[in-house]
């Protein structure tokens, strides 16, 4: 069965320090992987679609990058943050339509 | 542009009292509905996908329905157990990625 993972599981973070959030997914090979954001009280904001090694989509102008170095990995990074990038961050994978989400990374930005 | 709205905002429930909840959807094509369920902290957990009209999808008590403009998750006899946020989420046919709304967060009393 897959399974998705992601680490850290929280985390507190000045302004203007760098950002590495990992997702990696078992059990399935060439996924589509995305990270999405959550803000509370909002919807899922899509920030970032991949289908395969090397291949980034991004939805939303913003001071993140993401990059997806081996199939089943995707990371989201930011050189420094910002008081606005605070909220909870989510990583899914999907072979058809349907996606399956990761438990998540609560960052807060101080 | 893809519309989800989702309705009550907040339901709260007595042990055993049957209800509904309702997502409205704006789509040009659609490709699929999704039903998830959200725990506070984690990341939602995939329920239902529903592909045409008059489709319908069942788990334990829960029971998801689809017309041309909406969706509804029907709660029968909840139990505190049930208490969540559900999302719902629709797919278009000229996309790739979900548009979500903001969700209905039942509280199951006992």
């Amino acid at each position: 069965s897959q399974t998705i993972h992601q680490w850290p599981a929280t985390l507190v973070q000045p302004v203007g320090s760098p950002l590495s959030l990992e997702c990696t997914v078992e059990g399935t090979s060439n996924p589509n992987l995305y990270w999405y954001r959550q803000a509370a009280g909002r919807g899922l904001q899509l920030l970032f679609y991949s289908v395969g090694i090397g291949q980034i989509s991004s939805e939303v102008p913003q001071n993140l990058s993401a990059s997806r170095p081996q199939d089943r990995q995707f990371i989201l990074s930011s050189k420094k943050l910002l008081l606005s990038d605070s909220g909870f961050y989510l990583c899914a994978w999907s072979l058809s339509y349907e996606q399956y989400f990761g438990p998540g990374t609560r960052l807060t930005v101080t | 542009e893809d519309q989800v709205t989702q309705s009550p905002e907040a339901l709260r429930l007595q042990e055993g009292e049957s209800s509904s909840l309702n997502c409205s959807y704006t789509v040009s094509g659609l490709r699929g509905l999704f039903w998830y369920r959200q725990d506070p902290g984690k990341g939602p957990e995939f329920l239902f996908t529903l592909y045409s009209a008059g489709e319908e999808k069942e788990k334990e008590r829960l029971k998801a329905t689809l017309t041309k403009k909406e969706s509804f998750l029907h709660i029968t006899a909840p139990k505190p157990e049930d208490s969540a946020t559900y999302l719902c989420a629709v797919l278009s046919t000229n996309d790739y990625k979900l548009s979500f709304g903001a969700g209905t967060t039942v509280t199951v009393r006992a």
